[in-house]
């Protein structure tokens, strides 16, 4: 069975700083690992997909995420934070076959000015 | 953007009346779902549908129904609306299904059920 599980559910963050927001999966096959954004009262927009090949996938906006399959963790990370990435950002799992996503509960970024 | 349009983007309704939310796509894309989105739940699947006519369960499928008349036109209808269900529907497409492929969503509907 596929599952996300997205630790902390408000990350706060000063602009500038490093923004690290933490997802792990389950999966009993390879999967296939997503993060989206949602800006307030709009759909979800995809930030990055990882679909087996390199294990550091980068994104729109600077970010980017490293799947690490020893530690069935796929962490999205950006250098440095801007007032325009405060959002909820969501993890999301898929497998081969699947038709569906499964996705983590979120995490709503803050910056802080 | 992909072309996906909800309507109605709010309603709000009173406990038994019946609701049809309208998922309209131009990307001629196969597969739709229809997503509900609650505070401390992210986004669980409701239904599903692979063509027209095709249409599956998903996670949270109790008390909603669904059809696909066209490719382009995915309804999802509360027969008889409850308060559990105030949520903000989301509906996505896709070209594949599940797998790699991403999932575009549309901008959402906002249920209250009063």
């Amino acid at each position: 069975a596929q599952s996300v599980t997205q630790l902390g559910s408000h990350v706060s963050v000063s602009e500038g700083a490093l923004v690290l927001l933490r997802c792990n999966y389950s999966s009993s096959v390879p999967p296939y690992l997503f993060w989206y954004v949602q800006y307030p009262n709009q759909g979800l927009q995809l930030l990055l997909k990882y679909t087996s090949a390199a294990t550091l996938v980068k994104g729109i906006n600077g970010f980017e995420a490293e799947f690490k399959k020893s530690e069935t963790s796929f962490h999205l990370t950006k250098p440095s934070a801007h007032m325009s990435d405060a959002a909820e950002y969501f993890c999301a799992v898929s497998e081969s076959g699947a038709n569906n996503l499964f996705f983590g509960t979120g995490t709503r970024l803050t910056v802080i000015p | 953007d992909a072309g996906i349009t909800q309507s109605p983007r709010h309603k709000v309704t009173e406990t038994g009346t019946p609701v049809t939310l309208r998922c309209h796509q131009t990307e001629n894309h196969r597969y739709m779902y229809w997503y509900r989105q609650d505070p401390g739940h992210g986004l669980r699947l409701i239904h599903y549908s692979y063509g027209v006519k095709d249409t599956d369960k998903g996670e949270v499928s109790d008390g909603y129904s669904v059809s696909r008349s066209k490719t382009e036109d995915f309804l999802l209808t509360l027969e008889s609306a409850t308060s559990s269900q105030t949520s903000v529907y989301f509906c996505a497409i896709s070209e594949y299904p599940g797998g790699g492929d991403e999932q575009f969503f549309g901008p959402g509907t906002r249920l209250t059920v009063l």
